[in-house]
């Protein structure tokens, strides 16, 4: 099973609204991190949270950790079309034996209507 | 160059057949890494390569993957015999090193194989 999972998988919403999206993962992490990816081709980080904080902003994005539920969410306010992409939530488990990667959930595909 | 960097971007090859794909990192960077995505999934870790540390290879899917990478810097992910289920993106990442997340982690475009 994964150690992200995103929901929704989809979501489809007007110009100028939020969007909200989620992550869950299963074992303790250091960090966990949301990318986007356009067109199925390279990933551009977004932002990054670690497990000692709660909550994070980025310019129209704003980050929350919730390590006792072991989840995330990732807002994106005032949306715009050109935000139209997919998203990934990555997590890098605390511990040794995985110090060097990132485990990354299934996405969620935004779609902003123009 | 300014980004990760991979080649081919595109590649069709008939099963059985070896490829190569090849990542440039991002110059200075020790950590590398290669991912791979199926049509509309999320990204499976294959290989992590830091600095002369040995990589560590546990998301190799079996003994046709190998991949190697030549004085620190240059990566070549080489895949023997290649099957249908091989067809995927392969992404390439680097960064400054230590733990995922302590540097951002920069991708490639990705190199797009079709088995057929």
């Amino acid at each position: 099973s994964q150690q992200g999972e995103e929901d929704p998988q989809a979501l489809s919403i007007q110009e100028g609204e939020n969007a909200t999206m989620n992550c869950s993962y299963k074992t303790s992490i250091n960090n966990l991190q949301w990318y986007r990816q356009n067109s199925g081709r390279g990933l551009v980080h977004l932002i990054l949270i670690r497990s000692n904080e709660r909550e994070k902003h980025s310019g129209r994005l704003r980050v929350t950790l919730d390590t006792s539920k072991k989840s995330s969410s990732l807002l994106i306010t005032a949306s715009r079309a050109a935000d139209t992409a997919s998203y990934f939530c990555a997590t890098a488990l605390a511990g040794g034996t995985s110090y060097g990667k990132l485990t990354f959930g299934q996405g969620t595909i935004l779609t902003v209507h123009p | 160059g300014a980004g990760v960097s991979q080649s081919p971007s595109n590649k069709v090859t008939e099963k059985g057949k070896d490829v190569e794909l090849r990542c440039d990192p991002i110059s200075g960077h020790t950590a590398l890494y290669w991912y791979r995505q199926s049509l509309g999934q999320g990204l499976e870790f294959l290989i992590y390569f830091q600095g002369n540390s040995a990589p560590d290879k546990s998301g190799l899917p079996s003994d046709r993957f190998s991949a190697e990478r030549t004085g620190g810097s240059v990566s070549t992910l080489t895949i023997q015999r290649t099957q249908q289920e091989d067809s995927a993106v392969y992404l390439c990442a680097s960064s400054l090193g230590g733990r995922a997340g302590r540097n951002t982690i920069y991708f490639g475009e990705g190199s797009w194989l079709t088995v057929v």
